[in-house]
């Protein structure tokens, strides 16, 4: 089976950064995504890594280590529009994503 | 605006009946997805279809049923309703580029059984 961990919430101040982090458990990795989802609202693709190393997009990037079954999402800059949920999801094998819990990310002034 | 759209958009009925939620996916996708989405729980795949054919079945009960059309659009099916159905219901289709296989999602019904 799989198993996906997040925190459940965090709390960072506007203007800073933070790091949310993901491990997992799979067999036949094949990739992992983050989806940020706004309360009541559908997930949006944020990134995806296949490889260990850093993706950079904008204010958000995506670090992967394969090897110790690790990923985070770092937020910098951080803005009120960043209170979301963020979820984690891994692609092994033939079967379809399977989500983490979410980590809900709260950001105060 | 993912390009997956959804109806309805909420529902209200009693425990017992049946409902039927409705996605069109994107202009292209083949692959069609069904999660479950409760307070406490994060989202639960229930089942695949890919160009009409069902390609993978995550947790989905006896009472759920799925299928995709020669249009491609799906419809998900739930019966015998129970209070604990209650949840939010998310379509996705996919695109594939080389290796990657992104979901993309419509914007959900929201079911509350009374």
């Amino acid at each position: 089976g799989q198993n996906i961990d997040q925190p459940t919430e965090m709390t960072a101040t506007e203007g800073a950064i933070v790091q949310i982090n993901c491990t997992y458990q799979t067999s036949g990795f094949n990739g992992l995504f983050w989806y940020q989802q706004h309360a009541g609202e559908a997930p949006t693709f944020l990134s995806y890594n296949v490889l260990d190393g850093l993706e950079e997009k904008g204010r958000f990037s995506s670090f992967l280590s394969r090897s110790k079954g690790y990923s985070y999402l770092l937020l910098k800059e951080l803005q009120m529009k960043d209170s979301a949920s963020y979820l984690c999801a891994v692609v092994s094998g033939n079967t379809p994503l399977v989500f983490g819990k979410g980590t809900r990310l709260s950001v105060i002034a | 605006d993912s390009g997956v759209t959804q109806t309805p958009k909420h529902l209200i009925t009693a425990t017992g009946q049946r409902v039927t939620l409705r996605c069109s996916p994107r202009s292209g996708d083949l692959s069609v997805y069904w999660y479950q989405q409760s307070l406490d729980q994060g989202l639960q795949f229930l089942i695949q279809y890919y160009n009409g054919e069902e390609r993978a079945k995550g947790n989905i009960l006896e009472r759920f049923s799925a299928q995709q059309f020669p249009d491609l659009h799906s419809e998900l099916n739930l019966s015998s309703l129970e209070l604990g159905d209650s949840a939010l219901y998310f379509c996705a289709s996919s695109v594939v580029s080389g290796r990657q296989e992104t979901q993309y999602f419509g914007p959900g019904t929201r079911l509350l059984v009374l």
